[in-house]
């Protein structure tokens, strides 16, 4: 069935220094491929997103890469802030209409 | 606009027990969702409609029913609650597939 990995699970960063997530897909026909970020006891909250007709999409200290032949995408976040500690989650829009949601990282950035 | 409102806020039920928890949206969006959080898990899809009248199952729908008789609102049926049930439920909504969701605050559900 459709399926999202994502990886690390944990990670930890020096404030300023640069942090990245992975994650693949099973479904080979997914199109959409948002990330949210869910900071302890709060909602997911969409950061960035990126369409199949994209490589690459910025926002300031935040992209995210999307390899289809790989069926693989990327968040990448720059310069981090403490504030960006939180939960980070990955998801993919299947062929069903179905947003299907990583296991999520959980970023701790040291000050 | 107060967006995806969820109620209640927190809930404890006992085995076998029922509840509906509530979710509406003042967005007009045609999607909704349910998700369920298990503690320091990911979300996983319970059930999604795509237009009022029109649901359908995601990846862990046993034992929850759903119904979207309005754009608005987005019921969640618990039929004889187990443990196992015991979870944060999230709501979302979206204007269409494959655009922004926007979840909701959360039930946190205790079955005991």
């Amino acid at each position: 069935g459709e399926n999202v990995e994502q990886h690390p699970s944990t990670l930890s960063v020096q404030e300023g220094d640069s942090a990245v997530i992975k994650c693949t897909y099973s479904d080979s026909a997914s199109n959409y491929f948002p990330w949210y970020k869910q900071e302890l006891g709060k909602r997911p909250q969409l950061i960035i997103d990126i369409r199949s007709n994209v490589g690459e999409k910025k926002d300031q200290r935040i992209a995210v890469t999307l390899n289809k032949t790989a069926k693989h995408f990327s968040l990448h976040i720059t310069e981090t802030q403490p504030e960006d500690s939180a939960v980070y989650f990955c998801a993919a829009r299947t062929s069903y209409d179905k947003v299907i949601f990583g296991p999520g990282t959980s970023l701790s950035v040291i000050p | 606009n107060a967006g995806v409102t969820q109620t209640p806020k927190f809930r404890i039920l006992k085995i076998g027990q029922s509840m509906t928890l509530q979710c509406t949206q003042d967005m007009n969006h045609n999607y909704m969702y349910w998700y369920r959080q298990d503690p320091g898990m990911g979300l996983k899809l319970i059930y999604y409609s795509v237009g009022a009248g029109i649901t359908d199952k995601g990846e862990v729908p046993n034992g929850y029913n759903v119904s979207r008789s309005t754009t608005e609102d987005f019921p969640l049926r618990l039929e004889l609650a187990a443990p196992s049930q015991t979870s944060v439920y999230f709501c979302a909504s979206s204007y269409a597939s494959g655009t922004i969701q926007f979840f909701g605050p959360g039930t946190r559900l205790t079955v005991l």
